[in-house]
């Protein structure tokens, strides 16, 4: 059975701090690792990895894969109160047309 | 160009009750799925349609029946409404060729009494 884990499950930090966020996964056929970032309503995707070591850069958000220990962190540096959400993981497989989600790490950034 | 939307925003049901929450997206993708999130556990795939006139199982099917109307159109029925399936429904929807990018829908939040 495919599995995606995400840990810590929920953390507050202060601004400016830095966050790593991390989601191991077990899945047969792997293709790709997806991040999600999700505030009141629908997740909005942020990252998609393919290949691993191969860091991925938005702002203050980066994301790196690690096929070999199947895992993945996000990093985010300089937080600030709007990056408080809840982060998602999923990871898509290559027979089959769905994503199978962690189950989020809630972050919370206080002022 | 709407996106994906979703019909109710908010319901209240009683045990028993049915009820069809609607979704439809206009950016012409081929595959919808339909999720539910409830806290601690992520999303779920409930059902999904891979194309026009196809739908299948994901992992929490039971209790749910799906209709693929059209290209545009996926609809989730619940025909006998339970406390256990109070939650978030997520729709969402992708392209052929990427189909890991999601687009989701705002959700619907669901109360069954």
């Amino acid at each position: 059975e495919d599995k995606v884990v995400q840990s810590p499950l929920s953390l507050v930090v202060h601004e400016g701090d830095t966050v790593t966020l991390n989601c191991s996964y077990e899945v047969t056929n792997f293709r790709s690792l997806l991040w999600y970032k999700q505030e009141k309503k629908a997740p909005t995707f942020l990252f998609m990895l393919t290949s691993s070591g191969i860091e991925k850069k938005s702002g203050r958000l980066s994301s790196i894969l690690d096929k070999k220990e199947l895992f993945s962190i996000l990093n985010i540096t300089a937080t600030q109160t709007g990056d408080s959400a809840i982060y998602l993981c999923a990871v898509f497989k290559a027979a089959g047309n769905k994503l199978t989600f962690g189950g989020g790490t809630r972050v919370l950034v206080k002022p | 160009n709407a996106g994906v939307t979703q019909t109710p925003k908010f319901q209240v049901l009683k045990t028993g009750q049915s009820m069809t929450l609607q979704c439809a997206q206009d950016m012409n993708h081929n595959s919808m799925y339909w999720y539910r999130q409830d806290p601690g556990m992520g999303l779920r795939l409930i059902y999904y349609s891979a194309s026009e006139g196809t739908t299948d199982k994901g992992e929490v099917p039971n209790g749910y029946n799906v209709s693929r109307l059209n290209k545009r159109e996926f609809s989730l029925r619940l025909e006998s409404a339970a406390p256990s399936q109070t939650s978030v429904y997520f729709c969402a929807s992708t392209v052929p060729l990427l189909q890991e990018t999601q687009y989701f829908g705002p959700g619907t939040r669901l109360l069954v009494l």
